[in-house]
């Protein structure tokens, strides 16, 4: 079992949608919960990072951890095409250099 | 602005050469990164280094074998390439003190005939 799963998708909406993508964890002892973005031929960049469980919320963006049944989210509002790109989850221990990516899920925003 | 390159975009090699991956980055990082991605695995980690001349290895490190000789600079190098190592190779660093937040390199596609 993989220690971060993630639905590869691909996982196409209609612009103006709210997006849902979801990950779990297995490893208890992540405190630390990341999301990049990946777009097609370019590196991935941070999105939003949350520290133990709770939301984080930066504009149309909000990310969600729940530690108790280790799911981690993020919710896209009033998606746009521009945001249609690769979104990977990550999770990391503390005291460690290790974060564990999960596969991405792979987001099409129709106009 | 933190930038992370890296020495080639798409390269092509045959079964057997050693083949040798670049990164520099220029914000003074003291964590960098070597990833391999591949569909439906993810980002695999495969060395990382937190200091000059420290290493160590990641998941899947048999292979490859790395090089950290300056602070800005993390090679990765393939001695005897094989088809199972063509994929796309990222790079990243992070600060000390802050290393949840990684900074990827634009990643070199490499393809060994």
């Amino acid at each position: 079992q993989k220690e971060v799963e993630q639905d590869p998708g691909p996982l196409s909406v209609p612009e103006g949608a709210i997006v849902s993508l979801n990950c779990t964890y297995s490893n208890s002892a992540f405190q630390y919960f990341m999301w990049y973005r990946q777009y097609s031929r370019k590196g991935p960049e941070l999105l939003m990072y949350t520290y133990s469980s709770g939301n984080k919320e930066d504009g149309r963006f909000t990310a969600q951890v729940d530690k108790s049944s280790k799911y981690i989210s993020l919710f896209i509002r009033d998606s746009q095409p521009s945001d249609s790109a690769t979104y990977l989850c990550a999770a990391e221990g503390t005291g460690g250099f290790k974060t564990i990516f999960g596969a991405g899920t792979r987001l099409f925003v129709k106009a | 602005d933190v930038k992370v390159t890296q020495s080639s975009r798409y390269l092509v090699k045959r079964t057997g050469e050693k083949v040798f991956l670049e990164c520099v980055q220029d914000m003074d990082h003291e964590n960098m990164f070597w990833y391999r991605q591949d569909p439906g695995l993810g980002l695999r980690l495969i060395y990382f280094s937190y200091d000059v001349k420290m290493k160590e290895k990641g998941d899947i490190p048999e292979g490859y074998s790395v090089s950290r000789e300056k602070k800005e600079r993390f090679s990765l190098i393939l001695e005897s390439a094989s088809t199972n190592q063509t994929s796309m190779y990222l790079c990243a660093s992070s600060s000390g003190q802050n290393q949840e937040t990684q900074y990827f390199g634009p990643g070199t596609r490499l393809l060994v005939l």
